[in-house]
């Protein structure tokens, strides 16, 4: 079955590490996105990829890094910098950067202490 | 950038309702999405549109271009329809590659 997989569902860290949240997607799709959610607040874009080896910063990219070494994978991390990293984090995945039609993953919750 | 408003931000219905689901958009785009979030999290697309209305099961949306305006509809409202609704726009108008998004209406349904 073609989808998008998240893992882990949960996740749990100390305040001043770094984590990465890891996405992959068997759709052969092109461009690839990281959302964060916040309660109350729409998704907003933290990064977002249109090709392998190739990636673009998103409305909130501060304290978060991403990396696209093949086509299937584009995790996430957050960083130590990230002054406010507890939230939902959703990655999604479409054809090409201009089909408006993502598919998106079931998320990974995060929680830093 | 677009901005997105949704109405209402919370919904109560008793099972069998009529439900009305509204969001504005400020720039002119070439095509809307209409997304459902389930209480676990996971996000499924419903309707890609770019006018007049479109019809999957008891689910209907419909978009007004002119007023930068479209409606999502359930009918015979079933407590399984209770979810989080977010519309997506284009991030600055028709041709922008980047979506943004609503703050979600949630809804709850009562059997």
């Amino acid at each position: 079955d073609g989808g998008i997989t998240q893992s882990p569902k949960y996740l749990f860290r100390k305040e001043g590490q770094n984590v990465t949240l890891s996405c992959e997607q068997n759709l052969n799709h092109d461009a690839m996105y990281w959302y964060r959610q916040d309660p109350g607040q729409g998704l907003r874009l933290i990064y977002y990829s249109q090709i392998v080896n190739d990636f673009q910063k998103g409305d909130i990219a501060e304290g978060y890094s991403v990396s696209r070494e093949k086509k299937e994978s584009f995790p996430l991390t957050v960083t130590s910098a990230q002054k406010n990293p507890t939230a939902f984090y959703l990655c999604a995945s479409t054809w090409t950067l201009g089909n408006y039609e993502q598919y998106f993953g079931p998320g990974t919750r995060l929680t830093v202490t | 950038k677009n901005e997105v408003e949704q109405s209402p931000q919370n919904l109560t219905a008793q099972e069998g309702e009529f439900i009305t689901i509204n969001c504005s958009y400020s720039v002119g785009i070439s095509a809307l999405h209409w997304l459902q979030q389930h209480p676990g999290g996971g996000i499924v697309s419903l309707f890609m549109l770019s006018s007049g209305k479109k019809k999957h099961g008891r689910l209907i949306a419909t978009i007004n271009i002119q007023e930068k305006h479209s409606s999502l509809h359930i009918t015979a409202s079933h407590p399984r329809d209770s979810a989080v609704y977010i519309c997506a726009v284009p991030y600055s108008g028709a041709g922008s590659y980047q979506l943004t998004f609503g703050k979600g209406t949630k809804l709850s349904v009562i059997p």
